[in-house]
């Protein structure tokens, strides 16, 4: 089965930095995909990690250990735009599975 | 510019009824997905597609029909026997299978459609 654990909600003041654990028991891997999803809209992709290692793009940044079953997300200068749902996926063969989400609020 | 267009956005039915969600994409991709959108849980796969009339059962098909007689379009019957339709449901397309040959498909995701059934 898929297992895929991320935190349900954090907060965090604008300017400041969040970091999004996502922990994954899958039963194959072929990549993890984090995506951004505001409230009643579409999920727009992020990042996507396959080695280990970080890759940055922006103010986001994604992290990701195979061994560990362990990835992140780094969001930095925090914009109130930033508060939105972050979903963490595996790519298992064809099937990507999905965590809850974590939802993220960005105070003034 | 290119996309999914996801159809009714919201959309109410009596217990009981059978309710077609459209999806239809112009990125030219072969593979597309329904998923379904519950409140505290993952999106779960209804069911994929590959490629024009062939499609999958993806983890919680019971309840649920599609169809792909085009490239461009990838509708979705929730029917009576599902038991709990009231979701949001989210259709995606990619180049190919997420996974495949190729490596990263990245999804690209409607804007969905939330079904209430009173």
């Amino acid at each position: 089965g898929q297992n895929i654990d991320q935190p349900t909600e954090m907060t965090a003041t604008e300017g400041a930095i969040v970091q999004i654990n996502c922990t994954y028991q899958t039963s194959g891997f072929n990549g993890l995909f984090w995506y951004q999803q505001h409230a009643g809209e579409a999920p727009t992709f992020l990042s996507y990690n396959v080695l280990d290692g970080l890759e940055e793009k922006g103010r986001f940044s994604s992290f990701l250990s195979r061994s560990k079953g362990y990835s992140y997300l780094l969001l930095k200068e925090l914009q109130m735009k930033d508060s939105a749902s972050y979903l963490c996926a595996v790519i298992n063969d064809y099937k990507l599975s999905f965590g809850a989400g974590t939802t993220v609020t960005v105070r003034a | 510019d290119g996309g999914i267009t996801q159809s009714p956005k919201y959309l109410f039915r009596k217990e009981g009824q059978n309710v077609t969600l459209s999806c239809e994409q112009n990125l030219n991709h072969d593979a597309m997905y329904w998923y379904r959108q519950d409140p505290g849980q993952g999106l779960r796969l209804i069911y994929y597609s590959q490629i024009v009339n062939d499609f999958q059962k993806g983890d919680i098909a019971e309840g649920y029909s599609v169809s792909r007689e085009k490239k461009e379009s990838f509708p979705l019957t929730v029917t009576s026997a599902q038991k709990n339709p009231t979701a949001f449901y989210l259709c995606a397309s990619s180049i190919s299978l997420a996974g495949g040959p190729g490596g990263a498909n990245v999804l690209t995701f409607g804007a969905g459609s939330r079904l209430t059934v009173l």
